[in-house]
């Protein structure tokens, strides 16, 4: 079946930390998005590519790192920047930018 | 609808009941809108999508309107069900490479 998964479902990073959120399809799309969301809040952006070996900011991406080497990967790095990285990374991608997106089922992440 | 701050907005419906939920959009440049259902703890589902040349599209016992004179929004649910329960979201292509989403709206079904 095809589609889009994240891993873990859940991180605990210590204080200080990098840490990676991965993101995977398969759907053979060819923009990806990294979102986050807060408790009872909406979704805001990252960052997002709309084709490999490029990426560009969101609205939120202080503290964030990126990479978008192969079509079907595009991983999160939350850098030692993020003063609070605490929150729920949703990852994305659709057929082509702007249109409906495909959400994988999330990534909760916690500082300890 | 749409609103700033830590509260989404929320909306109980009786069980069996319709209910509508809305959201006022930004851009009137905005030509694609979408609506998502996101229950707790998972990422949004794709509900129903509609282009700015359309006023109404149905699908299974949901229907989106869209209003574009006051730049509004809605999505109305059909005989409410307790899998129906969850925060729903709307989404606008605002012309750019990415979709803008709205705070979104809590539903919750009583029995």
């Amino acid at each position: 079946d095809g589609g889009i998964t994240q891993s873990p479902k859940y991180l605990f990073r210590k204080e200080g930390q990098n840490v990676t959120l991965s993101c995977e399809q398969n759907l053979n799309h060819d923009a990806m998005y990294w979102y986050r969301q807060d408790p009872g809040q909406g979704l805001r952006l990252i960052y997002y590519s709309q084709i490999v070996n490029d990426f560009q900011k969101g609205d939120i991406a202080e503290g964030y790192s990126v990479s978008r080497e192969k079509k079907e990967s595009f991983p999160l790095t939350v850098t030692s920047a993020q003063k609070n990285p605490t929150a729920f990374y949703l990852c994305a991608s659709s057929s082509t930018p702007g249109n409906g997106y495909t959400f994988g089922s999330g990534t909760r992440l916690t500082v300890v | 609808g749409e609103s700033v701050g830590l509260h989404l907005p929320t909306l109980s419906v009786q069980e069996g009941d319709n209910s509508i939920i809305n959201c006022a959009y930004s851009n009137s440049a905005s030509d694609y809108f979408i609506w998502y259902k996101q229950e707790s703890g998972k990422g949004p589902q794709f509900i129903i999508d509609i282009r700015s040349n359309m006023d109404k599209r149905q699908g299974q016992r949901v229907t989106v309107l869209l209003n574009k004179t006051v730049k509004h929004l809605s999505l109305q649910i059909a005989a409410t069900q307790p899998g129906d329960s969850a925060v729903y979201f709307c989404a606008e292509n605002q012309g750019a490479q990415k979709l803008v989403f709205g705070q979104g709206t809590r539903l919750t079904i009583n029995p």
